[in-house]
């Protein structure tokens, strides 16, 4: 079945930048969408279609797509940005996927 | 801004039945013209789908528990409903639905993501 890959864990210091990827073979033909979910709470829509961010999501929160893998970028990262990150996308038959999801750390 | 409140019994037995229900409020305060799905997360673990009902009444589900589950929407559309049959330890988790935005491409066919969310209830699947 169809899967989307990201690394269990990214750690950066406050003020560097986050990268979190999420890999997935289809991706080249379906959009990609991130989460955000801090701890006890549930996910909030970050990004949706590789690069969009909804209202009220700050600019420094991006997302793009290159081939089969599709990234999460957070610059100037802060201490509130320590939470879980889930990519998701979906197949040709509307089936949903999320990605294992990854656990920034800011250290 | 439309809000999500999930609500059922936080314990169920063991091969019973699990029915949980999803209050949309605020927006339209109707769950009409729109879609909605249900999402699943084992403790500690990840995000699980479980399915989507959409505006006409169609839905899809989640391969592997396809056999098991049933979403619909009440008629006045501001319920949204889960039951999920047979329920082990293994169905224990935070429950949440989602309000689903809905696109079409020749290329890709349909594609979804999730933009409003409730906060979840927990189910524990026990004795």
């Amino acid at each position: 079945s169809y899967e989307l890959t990201q690394p269990p864990s990214v750690s950066v210091s406050p003020g560097q930048t986050a990268r979190i990827t999420c890999s997935g073979d289809a991706l080249p033909k379906q959009y990609a969408h991130w989460y955000q979910q801090r701890p006890g709470q549930a996910p909030v829509l970050l990004i949706y279609k590789d690069s969009e961010r909804p209202a009220g999501i700050p600019e420094r929160i991006s997302g793009s797509s290159s081939g089969t893998r599709v990234t999460l970028t957070i610059s100037g990262v802060q201490a509130e940005d320590e939470s879980d990150y889930y990519c998701q996308s979906g197949d040709s038959s509307g089936t949903v996927f999320f990605g294992g999801g990854t656990r920034l750390t800011v250290l | 801004q439309v809000q999500l409140q999930e609500s059922g019994p936080g314990l169920v037995k063991p091969s019973q039945t699990l029915s949980l229900t999803c209050t949309v409020s605020g927006g339209s305060s109707s769950s009409g013209g729109h879609n909605w799905s249900w999402i699943r997360q084992h403790p500690g673990k990840g995000l699980e789908w479980i399915g989507n009902i959409y505006d006409s009444g169609t839905t899809d589900y989640n391969p592997s528990l396809k056999s098991r589950v049933t979403i619909s929407v009440d008629r006045s559309k501001t319920q949204i409903s889960l039951r999920l049959s047979f329920v082990t330890a293994a169905d224990t988790a935070m429950y949440y639905c989602a309000r689903v935005k809905e696109y079409y491409s020749d290329a890709s066919g349909f594609e979804y993501h999730f933009d409003h969310w409730g906060r979840g209830t927990l189910v524990t699947v026990s004795t």
